[in-house]
């Protein structure tokens, strides 16, 4: 069973601000973290992806993300937000049964 | 870039009735994916599917089927549809199991 945990259900932070929201996770077997956002009345749309190697991964916008294997964390991160960043955000977690577990996101608030 | 379509976008109908929701991807994709969203549990995956006729369980799939026509084309089907299942449901596609996800824009289903 796989399971994805967002501790904050509502990040808020002042546009320039650095942000980062929490994931973890729990899976027995090999497995792929990703992060995906979703504003408001669209979609949801991919950000970036861990499968191996560098622990710390890019992804658009200037979004980053670290893997943990002793923490089962994989946080996403940025330096610098834009008011364009708020949004929910979604960590998920895959194995090798092609399904993906979501949490239950985190909503991302940016004052300007 | 990936397209998923969805359709309708906006349903409402009464407890008892027959639904079915539509999902056209057009990336050749091989998976495809039904999730239904709601404030607290996030993204929950309903069912979905390796290819044409092929289906596979998700993890809520009671009062849903599903069918998957044809590679592009992927059916949710309700049919004694019940308030419990007003929610936003999304369709997903992706090439292979570990790689991203392209969403469409989401149905809304009102169940009265």
């Amino acid at each position: 069973t796989q399971t994805v945990s967002q501790s904050d259900a509502h990040v808020t932070v002042f546009e320039g601000d650095s942000v980062e929201l929490r994931c973890n996770y729990s899976y027995g077997g090999s497995i792929y973290l990703s992060w995906y956002i979703q504003h408001h009345g669209h979609g949801l749309q991919f950000l970036l992806k861990y499968y191996s190697g560098n622990p710390v991964v890019q992804g658009v916008n200037g979004f980053e993300a670290e893997f943990s294997k002793s923490d089962s964390s994989f946080h996403l991160r940025k330096a610098s937000v834009h008011w364009s960043d708020s949004a929910v955000y979604f960590c998920a977690v895959g194995g090798s049964n092609a399904k993906l577990t979501f949490g239950k996101g985190t909503k991302l608030s940016v004052k300007s | 870039e990936a397209a998923v379509t969805q359709s309708p976008r906006n349903k409402v109908t009464v407890t008892g009735g027959n639904v079915t929701l539509s999902c056209r991807q057009t990336n050749s994709h091989n998976y495809m994916y039904w999730y239904r969203q709601d404030t607290g549990h996030g993204l929950r995956l309903i069912h979905y599917s390796y290819g044409a006729g092929n289906l596979q369980i998700g993890d809520v799939p009671d009062g849903y089927k599903a069918t998957r026509t044809t590679q592009e084309d992927f059916f949710l089907l309700l049919e004694l549809a019940s308030p419990s299942q007003t929610s936003l449901y999304f369709c997903a596609s992706t090439g292979t199991g570990n790689a991203e996800q392209f969403f469409g824009p989401g149905t809304r289903l009102t169940v009265l």
